[in-house]
């Protein structure tokens, strides 16, 4: 049963456009979630998280948005470059003592 | 910056081989993680340790036993390999700090088994 989903595989946008990276969940307990980013050949590095008490979080080019009535997140990345082209790796956790329930990942291609 | 850095880059072993994937964190970290990631199935927690000689279970444990000695050492042992842990393997670290989630990363291990 995959309690995080991204349902997008890929996703190709053209440098200097937006990026949106899609996550659906089905645990309600879920209070906590995270974006990873992972270059081939190199662990995931966190991007950006966002608690459930908040339904946005901005860091630079990168914000994330929650809607917790759709248990829906998502991660918007403006304006695309080159260098964002990884795989991105949503994840969610009940909470402190609890693991990171991470989804299959989205390829992101952005094109110059 | 949080180091954390696994034994072995690629690695390739034979059906029923004893092998043994080591990774280590500099951050004096008390959660250690092994992950492993497979196309379309992103990353499943293998096992866990929240302190030194402690240990649980993850997503999918079958095949794997791990060990913590030290705090800063986690390794993951497949007892006799199989074609079907052919993946990349990746360790990760993090506090035990309530409000901090974030994991720490390695490089990753791509074990094949032929």
């Amino acid at each position: 049963d995959q309690q995080v989903k991204q349902n997008s595989p890929s996703l190709s946008v053209q440098e200097g456009r937006i990026s949106i990276l899609n996550c659906d969940y089905t645990n309600s307990m879920f209070d906590y979630f995270l974006w990873y980013k992972k270059y081939p050949a190199e662990g995931p590095t966190f991007l950006i998280s966002i608690s459930s008490i908040k339904d946005k979080n901005e860091d630079g080019r990168f914000t994330v948005f929650l809607n917790k009535s759709a248990k829906h997140l998502s991660l918007h990345i403006v304006p695309s470059q080159p260098g964002d082209s990884a795989v991105y790796f949503c994840a969610a956790t009940k909470g402190y003592g609890n693991k990171l329930v991470f989804g299959a990942g989205t390829i992101l291609r952005v094109k110059s | 910056d949080v180091k954390v850095t696994q034994s072995s880059r690629y690695l390739v072993k034979r059906t029923g081989e004893k092998v043994f994937l080591e990774c280590v964190q500099d951050m004096d970290h008390e959660n250690m993680f092994w992950y492993r990631q497979d196309p379309g199935l992103g990353l499943r927690l293998i096992y866990f340790s929240y302190d030194v000689k402690m240990k649980e279970k993850g997503d999918i444990p079958e095949g794997y036993s791990v060990s913590r000695e030290k705090k800063e050492r986690f390794s993951l042992i497949l007892e006799s390999a199989s074609t079907n842990q052919t993946s990349m393997y990746l360790c990760a670290s993090s506090q035990s700090r309530p409000g901090n989630y974030e994991q720490y990363f390695g490089p990753g291990t791509r074990l094949t088994v032929t």
